[in-house]
């Protein structure tokens, strides 16, 4: 069974703060990760993606990803409360059917995430 | 471009009756995802087609759960007959031919209540 975890939360953070949230997931043969936000009551929204080992910086958000221990995850920098959301790690997990080039996505249940003003 | 379209946004319906949850995916992409979303299980993929084609089905629950996708621009998510622990927010998505790299577009999502 392919599984991604992630902390349930929720985590609170003071405004101005660093939010860091954690991933990770048991299939070593996957390739490419996601991060998503959800508002309460909204659709998640692709923010982050990232495939190499390392770090991946967008604005306030860098992504960090380290195969060899399955740990993914995202730092919030100068954090605002309308960064409160739910952040869903996701995992593409390679599928026979492509030849393993491609797949699914494996969702995490997410991480709740408030930031204090 | 208008994005994944769901349809309806909200539905409330009585236990044994059935429900049809409809979506357009958005234009040129390839691959449509239904996910079905609750508190306790998170996000669950139920079926996926790629080319107008089911792929896999095996996160369908049950014989009761049915999906088509007649044509490249539209897909239906049918429940017959609906039970109470079918309540949940259901999504639809698409991906371009590339997902494993681009990920997925979500739909704004149908709220199904059976009661």
């Amino acid at each position: 069974q392919k599984e991604v975890e992630q902390n349930s939360g929720p985590l609170s953070v003071p405004e101005g703060a660093i939010a860091s949230l954690n991933c990770t997931y048991s299939d070593r043969g996957s390739q490419s990760f996601f991060w998503y936000r959800q508002y309460s009551g909204k659709s998640p929204e692709l923010i982050m993606s990232i495939y190499s080992n390392g770090d991946k910086e967008d604005g306030r958000f860098t992504a960090q990803l380290n195969k060899a221990s399955q740990y993914v995850s995202l730092l919030i920098r100068d954090s605002q409360p309308s960064d409160s959301a739910t952040y869903l790690c996701a995992v593409n997990t390679p599928s026979a059917y492509y030849g393993g080039s491609q797949g699914n996505l494996i969702f995490g249940k997410g991480t709740k995430l408030s930031v204090k003003p | 471009d208008a994005g994944v379209i769901q349809s309806p946004r909200h539905e409330v319906t009585e236990m044994g009756q059935e429900v049809t949850l409809r979506c357009k995916p958005i234009s040129g992409h390839n691959s449509l995802f239904w996910y079905r979303q609750t508190m306790m299980r998170g996000l669950e993929l139920l079926i996926y087609f790629n080319n107008n084609v089911p792929i896999d089905d095996s996160g369908m629950p049950e014989d009761r759960f049915s999906a088509k996708m007649p044509n490249a621009s539209f897909s239906t998510l049918k429940i017959q007959p609906s039970e109470p622990r079918d309540s949940a927010v259901y999504f639809c998505a698409s991906s371009s031919r590339d997902r494993a790299n681009y990920g997925y577009t979500f739909g704004s999502g149908t709220r199904l209540t059976v009661v």
